[in-house]
């Protein structure tokens, strides 16, 4: 399973860390990432880190601000959030990104989540 | 950037019925497409995987379909605990959501 912490209130241009800690599966063995969701809204993808934590990728809306990263050692992940903005709002997830081939098909998709945490950016 | 639209936004239909619901993608994105589904207050669920492949332990009444910028979802005989938003979302180029379709229970 997938636990995020460190959500919270925080003020326009202010910044917050998001931890996730993972348990029950090899967790250097995937792909991860954060997916966010506004209230009453639709899902966004925010950022993804690989398995070493040497390749990361971000959404446009949060490249610049936002940083990725990860321990395995500690199987955890964690979502450095700085100059937060009002649309930063939202319940943040993180997702275990499970993708292989066999002889028959390729298997792809966020297939583990967490519960969330709430960021909510307001003065 | 790949973007991602469903229709219809919301449906509601009866325990029973057959719904569908659509996915365009703005460019083709061949067969590297999810489904979830999620319920309030829960996280997103995988539901189907490649356009049409069922996750485990899935009931068989979710069907997916699709290849290229068109895709479709379809529930067969609708069933009280399928009241829930769904959503696609391509792998093709990083990961983009669909907007969300949510069904509801007449």
């Amino acid at each position: 399973q997938l636990v995020e912490s460190g959500g919270g209130l925080v003020q326009p241009e202010g910044s917050l860390r998001l931890s996730c800690v993972a348990s029950g599966f090899t967790f250097s063995s995937y792909e991860i990432s954060w997916v966010r969701q506004t209230p009453g809204k639709g899902l966004e993808w925010v950022s993804d880190i690989g398995r070493s934590g040497k390749t990361t990728y971000y959404a446009e809306s949060v490249k610049g601000r936002f940083t990725i990263s990860r321990d395995n050692a500690k199987n955890s992940l964690f979502l450095q959030m700085n100059s937060l903005r009002a649309d930063d709002t939202a319940i943040y997830y993180c997702a275990r990104w499970d993708a292989y081939c066999n002889r028959t098909t390729c298997y792809a998709g966020f297939d583990v989540w967490g519960q969330g945490t709430t960021v909510t950016v307001s003065s | 950037d790949t973007q991602m639209t469903q229709s219809p936004s919301t449906l509601s239909a009866s325990v029973g019925d057959r719904v569908t619901i659509t996915c365009r993608a703005s460019q083709s994105i061949s067969s590297w497409l999810a489904w979830y589904q999620q319920k309030p207050g829960k996280a997103p669920k995988l539901l189907i995987y490649k356009a049409s492949i069922l996750e485990s332990g899935v009931p068989s009444r979710f069907s997916g379909s699709g290849s290229g910028t068109e895709f479709t979802l379809t529930i067969n005989s609708l069933q009280p605990d399928d009241s829930a938003t769904y959503y696609c979302q391509q792998y093709d180029s990083l990961w983009t959501f669909g907007p969300g379709t949510k069904v509801e229970i007449k």
